[in-house]
């Protein structure tokens, strides 16, 4: 069956400007986590999306956003880019209630210059 | 919050030897512990995971062990092979509703022939 699929897998963007990424999990799975992986802070929770709704979040700025839709696919948004927003990007999808097993997408590299 | 600690950050064996990844936890109430391997340029993959009703885990020449009153959790690979070169991430979770992965830093297996 196919994985979690995320796009775009690789973007640079200016800084100042926004960004948006998609994520769409495995078939069946209803929670969307999304992972901020870098050097220097390794792998960091943003927000949990489940039913539309987001369930849980992460200590980051407001400028970081998501959403999920109806047919599980998400959506993470980040505005007014900073080069420190420089990271792979990861998506991790589950069964929900459970929270085992997230399995990863391959994730999106952004680069902020 | 939980706070998951992972040491060595690197670790360097000689093929068919063993090799061994050590976490703490902090929250008594994690109950959900797996484990990832990312390669270069790849996704963090799953290899093997432990719930806290449970001491030890073996999955072919990978073993995670889970000592619930210390708070520790460790991850033994017997028979390395140059394949077995990765980054390793332990993770600490809490599984239900708005559950989210709380990962180590990471620690660079290389096996060397």
């Amino acid at each position: 069956k196919a994985g979690v699929t995320q796009t775009p897998r690789y973007l640079i963007k200016t800084r100042g400007q926004q960004v948006t990424l998609s994520c769409s999990p495995i078939s069946g799975h209803r929670s969307v986590s999304w992972y901020q992986q870098t050097p220097g802070q390794g792998l960091q929770f943003l927000f949990e999306y489940f039913s539309e709704t987001q369930r849980n979040k992460g200590n980051f700025p407001g400028r970081f956003s998501g959403r999920q839709f109806s047919n599980s696919r998400s959506e993470m948004n980040v505005s007014t880019l900073e080069l420190g927003d420089s990271a792979l990007y990861l998506c991790a999808s589950s069964l929900p209630w459970e929270g085992y097993g997230y399995t990863f997408g391959s994730g999106t590299r952004l680069t902020v210059v | 919050g939980e706070n998951v600690e992972q040491h060595p950050s690197t670790l360097s064996v000689q093929e068919g030897d063993s090799a061994v990844i050590k976490c703490t936890y902090s929250d008594s109430a994690s109950n959900y512990f797996p484990w990832y391997k990312q390669e270069l340029g790849k996704r963090p993959q799953l290899i093997i995971d432990i719930r806290s009703n449970v001491g030890e885990k073996k999955d072919q020449r990978i073993a995670v062990t889970l000592n619930k009153t210390a708070k520790h959790f460790s991850l033994h690979i017997t028979e390395t092979q140059p394949e077995d070169s990765a980054v390793y991430f332990c993770a600490a979770s809490k599984t239900g509703t708005a559950s989210k992965l709380t990962f180590g830093t990471g620690t660079r297996l290389q096996v060397t022939l």
